[in-house]
C-alpha cells in the first residue's frame, strides 16, 4: 500500500526546535520530489517547502526561509523538517506529500497524490 | 508570490446541482493549476492538474477549465459525498500558493 505517515509533532516554546519525519512506503521514494504542506487550526492550506528527488534542490515559502530546512534520505525512504526559532503562527498541522508531477509538450504540473495523516505542531508559551 | 483569490468563499447547493468555484490568479500562470478537496478531519485529495486533467480515480462529474489568470472547477450533478472545501493550487512558480479555499455545505 502506498503511504505516508508523518511524526515528530508536538508542543514546543516560542524559539524552540522541532523535527518532523515522514515515513514513506509502497513506492519508489527517491523517484518523487516530495513537498511539506500545512494547516493552522480552521484555516486553509499553506504549501511550505518542496525538495527534489535527490535533495538537490529546495524551495521555501518565505515566512519559513532561514528557520525550517527539509531534508530527505532516499535510503531510509524518509522526508524531514527541521524546525528552529518557531512562533505561535507556525501552529499547524503539517502534512508531507507526495508529487506526482505529470508532463505534457508545454512543461511540467505539480499534482500531489498521496498525502500523510498529517502531525500537529502547536507553539505556545 | 502569487495571488490565488477563489471566490465564493462558501456556498450553499443541493443534491444534483451544477457547481462552480472561481480561482483568480493574481498574474498569469498558464495552466499550471490544481484542484484539491479536503473534508472536515481528513487529508487533501488531488482532484484536477494541469487546470483540466482529471485525476485518475476521480469521478467524471468534476471537470477544471482555465488558462491565464482565471480558473474554474465545476461539479457537473453534486452528490452527498462531494459536500468539502475545495482549493485552488498555482505551480507556476515559487512559492506556491494556494487559494484560501471555497466551502461547499448542504443547502
Amino acid at each position: 500500500e502506498v503511504q505516508l505517515v508523518e511524526s515528530g509533532g508536538g508542543l514546543v516554546q516560542p524559539g524552540g526546535s522541532l523535527r518532523l519525519s515522514c515515513a514513506a512506503s509502497g513506492f519508489t521514494f527517491s523517484s518523487f520530489w516530495m513537498i511539506w504542506v500545512r494547516q493552522a487550526p480552521g484555516r486553509g492550506l499553506e504549501w511550505v517547502a518542496n525538495i527534489k528527488r535527490d535533495g538537490s534542490l529546495k524551495y521555501y515559502v518565505d515566512s519559513v526561509k532561514g528557520r525550517f530546512t527539509i531534508s530527505r534520505d532516499n535510503a531510509k525512504n524518509s522526508l524531514y523538517l527541521q524546525m528552529d526559532s518557531l512562533r505561535v503562527e507556525d501552529t499547524a498541522l503539517y502534512y508531507c506529500t507526495r508529487d506526482q508531477s505529470y508532463s505534457d509538450s508545454s512543461g511540467y504540473y505539480d499534482a500531489f497524490d498521496i498525502w500523510g495523516q498529517g502531525t500537529m505542531v502547536t507553539v505556545s508559551s | 508570490a502569487i495571488q490565488m483569490t477563489q471566490s465564493p468563499s462558501s456556498l450553499s447547493a443541493s443534491v444534483g446541482d451544477r457547481v462552480t468555484i472561481t480561482c483568480r490568479a493574481s498574474q498569469g500562470i498558464r495552466n499550471e493549476l490544481g484542484w484539491y478537496q479536503q473534508k472536515p478531519g481528513k487529508a487533501p485529495k488531488l482532484l484536477i492538474y494541469a487546470a483540466s486533467s482529471l485525476q485518475s480515480g476521480v469521478p467524471s462529474r468534476f471537470s477544471g477549465s482555465g488558462s491565464g489568470t482565471d480558473f474554474t472547477l465545476t461539479i457537473s450533478s453534486l452528490q452527498p459525498e462531494d459536500f468539502a472545501t475545495y482549493y485552488c493550487l498555482q505551480d507556476y512558480n515559487y512559492p506556491r500558493t494556494f487559494g484560501q479555499g471555497t466551502k461547499v455545505e448542504i443547502k
